[in-house]
C-alpha cells in the first residue's frame, strides 16, 4: 500500500533554533517528492520539489535532502523564525500523474 | 496575478443536504484537482479535471461529483451530505498534467 509517514507528529522549538522532519514513504513507482507548509485553515503552499535524482533542494531557509533508495526525505529548517510555525506535509507522486499521496504532517511551533 | 480562489470560505449544512464548492485556478492553469482535508489530517485526493473530464478519481464514493468549465474553473457536489463530511475542501490548480499544483485557500464545510 502506498504510504507516506511524516515524524515527529509535533514538535516544539525556540525562535532561532534549527530542527529537522522527517517523511518515509513506500509509494512505487516513485516520481517526486515535495514539500508543503500549511499554515492553519489554509491551503499548503509548496516549498520544495525532488526527483528520482536529486539528493537535495533549498528553498532559503528550508532544505530538503532525498535518499531514494532508502525511501527517506528530510526538511531542514535553520534558524526558524515564528512565521515557520505551520504543518509541513511531505507529499510523494507514485508516477507521472497528478495523483499525489500526502503525509499527515508535523505540526511545528516556535516559541520566541 | 490571482492566484487560486474558493468560495465559499465556511458553509454549514445539515445531514442530507447538497453543497457546492467552486474554485478559480491560478491563471493560465488548465488542471483543477479537489482535496478533503479532515482535521489534523492530510488531505485526500477526491478527482482531478482536465480539458472537462474527470481525469483521476480517488477513493469517494459517487456522491462526490465535479465539473469543470470552458474558462477552466470548477464544482465539486456533495449529496447526501454526512457528518464525516465535515472538512476544509482544498482546490489545487496545475498546468497540465503532473506540474506542481498550487492550492487554494479551501472551503471549510460544517455538516451538523
Amino acid at each position: 500500500k502506498n504510504q507516506v509517514e511524516q515524524s515527529p507528529q509535533s514538535l516544539i522549538i525556540l525562535e532561532g533554533k534549527n530542527c529537522t522532519l522527517q517523511c518515509n514513504y513506500t509509494v512505487s513507482p516513485f516520481s517526486n517528492l515535495r514539500w508543503y507548509k500549511q499554515d492553519t485553515g489554509r491551503g499548503p503552499v509548496s516549498l520544495t520539489i525532488m526527483t528520482f535524482s536529486e539528493n537535495t533542494k533549498s528553498n532559503g531557509r528550508y532544505t530538503a535532502t532525498l535518499d531514494a533508495d532508502t525511501k527517506q526525505s528530510s526538511l531542514h529548517i535553520t534558524a526558524s523564525q515564528l512565521s515557520d510555525s505551520a504543518s509541513y506535509i511531505c507529499v510523494v507522486s507514485g508516477d507521472n500523474t497528478d495523483k499525489l499521496i500526502f503525509g499527515t504532517g508535523t505540526r511545528l511551533q516556535v516559541f520566541p | 496575478d490571482a492566484g487560486v480562489t474558493q468560495s465559499p470560505t465556511h458553509l454549514i449544512k445539515t445531514r442530507g443536504q447538497q453543497v457546492t464548492l467552486r474554485c478559480s485556478p491560478k491563471s493560465g492553469h488548465d488542471t483543477v484537482s479537489w482535496y478533503q482535508q479532515a482535521l489534523g489530517q492530510g488531505p485526500q485526493f477526491i478527482f482531478q479535471y482536465y480539458e472537462e473530464e474527470e481525469r483521476q478519481r480517488g477513493n469517494f464514493p459517487d456522491r462526490f461529483s465535479g465539473h469543470q468549465f470552458p474558462n477552466y474553473s470548477s464544482e465539486l457536489n456533495v449529496n447526501a451530505l454526512l457528518l464525516g463530511d465535515s472538512a476544509l475542501y482544498l482546490c489545487a490548480s496545475s498546468l497540465g498534467l503532473g506540474d506542481t499544483q498550487y492550492f487554494g485557500p479551501g472551503t471549510r464545510l460544517t455538516v451538523l
